[in-house]
């Protein structure tokens, strides 16, 4: 079974420029969550889908920061102008089971620096 | 604020002995309990989940869940160098929503 695929897996680009990430969860995964890590933290949720229905997004940053899952598979997080404290490894993860006892999985990461 | 506490350590241990990993959390409504993996530079990796009180054990590792002390635990028999690494506990509330420690980092010294 294939894992989470995220692209790219490294991106520099300059302060103000907009950045995109893609993600492609595990088949048949239906919730997908979005995170960010910053070096020596564990990830903290940025937004969660349930199918195409975004039902957590109370941490992402709405100023800045927007993120879509047409047709309920793959998504994209974006960020539109980028600033030097948004150079972090952004997380896809993905589970199976709606409810507190499922398992995540996470993709391989997109490592951001801003200059 | 939902909190889960880990020390960062650096945790040293030497080869085949046992490495001891333990997490705290604030709510006590959480419903499930899970450790990650995490390589330098790689992405967290599951290893363990819990659900309720007691040990459950996979291979070398026992985790160990006491939600009245709200104290979760990861064991690592044998540790290998290739355990070293730093751990992510995460806990799961009823709202689905997954917290992470800080982590703690391992160091297993051949």
């Amino acid at each position: 079974e294939a894992g989470v695929v995220q692209s790219p897996r490294y991106k520099i680009i300059e302060k103000k420029q907009p950045v995109a990430f893609w993600c492609n969860p595990i088949s048949g995964h239906n919730t997908l969550y979005w995170y960010l890590q910053n070096l020596g933290q564990g990830p903290e949720l940025l937004i969660r889908y349930e199918n195409e229905e975004a039902v957590d997004d109370s941490q992402l940053p709405k100023d800045r920061f927007s993120a879509e899952r047409l047709k309920g598979v793959d998504s994209t997080l974006k960020i539109q102008p980028a600033e030097l404290g948004d150079s972090a490894v952004y997380l896809c993860a993905s589970s199976s089971v709606a409810g507190s006892y499922n398992e995540q999985f996470f993709g391989p990461g997109t490592r951001l620096t801003v200059l | 604020q939902k909190e889960v506490e880990q020390n960062s350590g650096p945790l040293s241990v030497p080869e085949g002995a046992i490495a001891s990993l333990n997490c705290t959390y604030s709510d006590r409504g959480s419903q499930s309990f899970f450790w990650y993996r995490q390589y330098s530079g790689k992405s967290p990796e599951l290893i363990m989940s819990i659900y309720s009180n007691g040990d459950k054990e996979d291979g070398r590792f026992t985790a160990q869940l006491n939600k009245a002390s709200q104290y979760v635990s990861l064991l690592i028999r044998d540790s290998q160098p290739s355990d070293s690494a730093t751990y992510l506990c995460a806990v799961n509330d009823a709202g689905n929503m997954l917290t992470f420690g800080g982590g703690t980092r391992l160091m297993v010294k051949p």
